[in-house]
């Protein structure tokens, strides 16, 4: 079954809105990842958290962990075109075993100029 | 270094016929995955390979896949054969896994369409 919900599935926003995706798993994650895959594109990695409650900013893009590290969330804040792209979390789980990392379904964000 | 290298980048064939991808990892990567990526089910982990030893092939979706990798630098996944349900974009990434940072970095995938 679904290891990682990612939500909402799909956002579309007005240039310079702010935007969320939430990523969040019932099993407690080792880690989590962030990336971005624009149309047409291959996903390229953005963040890796790790700590309980940890919190990185890349310019106008954080990303938070939770403090249960069972979920993450990244907020782009005033959104621009180039920010069109769905963005994945990926997230390894500590009871998984071999299994490097589970993606999310990922979050398609529109951005309409 | 170029990254990671995928042929060939478009596939199209008809239902029956044997598709072989190819994969170039990053040199010096210990960690190679090949994945599959479709609309309804989004990016699928379909076998990884850590210092060309297969870990995980859980994803595999039937026999009618397999995937080698005879040396550090090369990897193939087979379709044999082939079926339209195939038909997807599949990306071959790689890794270096210390524990530390272990981003993945993707190819720029295989579009395959199955007649």
């Amino acid at each position: 079954g679904q290891q990682v919900m990612q939500i909402p599935q799909y956002q579309h926003v007005q240039e310079g809105e702010d935007f969320t995706t939430y990523c969040n798993s019932s099993t407690t994650l080792s880690n989590i990842q962030w990336y971005k895959q624009r149309p047409g594109g291959h996903p390229v990695f953005l963040i890796q958290l790790v700590k309980s409650g940890e919190v990185k900013k890349q310019k106008r893009l954080t990303f938070q962990f939770g403090e249960a590290k069972k979920n993450s969330s990244l907020h782009i804040t005033a959104t621009q075109t180039t920010d069109v792209g769905t963005y994945f979390c990926a997230v390894a789980l500590i009871s998984s075993g071999n299994t490097p990392l589970v993606f999310g379904k990922g979050t398609r964000l529109s951005v309409i100029a | 270094d170029a990254g990671v290298i995928q042929s060939p980048r478009h596939e199209v064939t008809e239902m029956g016929q044997e598709v072989t991808l190819r994969c170039k990892p990053i040199s010096g990567h210990n960690s190679l995955f090949w994945y599959r990526q479709t609309m309804m089910r989004g990016l699928e982990l379909l076998i990884y390979f850590n210092n060309n030893v297969p870990i995980d092939d859980s994803g595999m979706p039937e026999d009618r896949f397999s995937a080698k990798m005879p040396n550090a630098s090369f990897s193939t996944l087979k379709i044999q054969p082939s079926e339209p349900r195939d038909s997807a974009v599949y990306f071959c990434a790689s890794s270096f896994i210390s524990g530390l940072r272990d981003e993945q970095f993707f190819g720029p995938g295989t579009r395959l369409t199955v007649l």
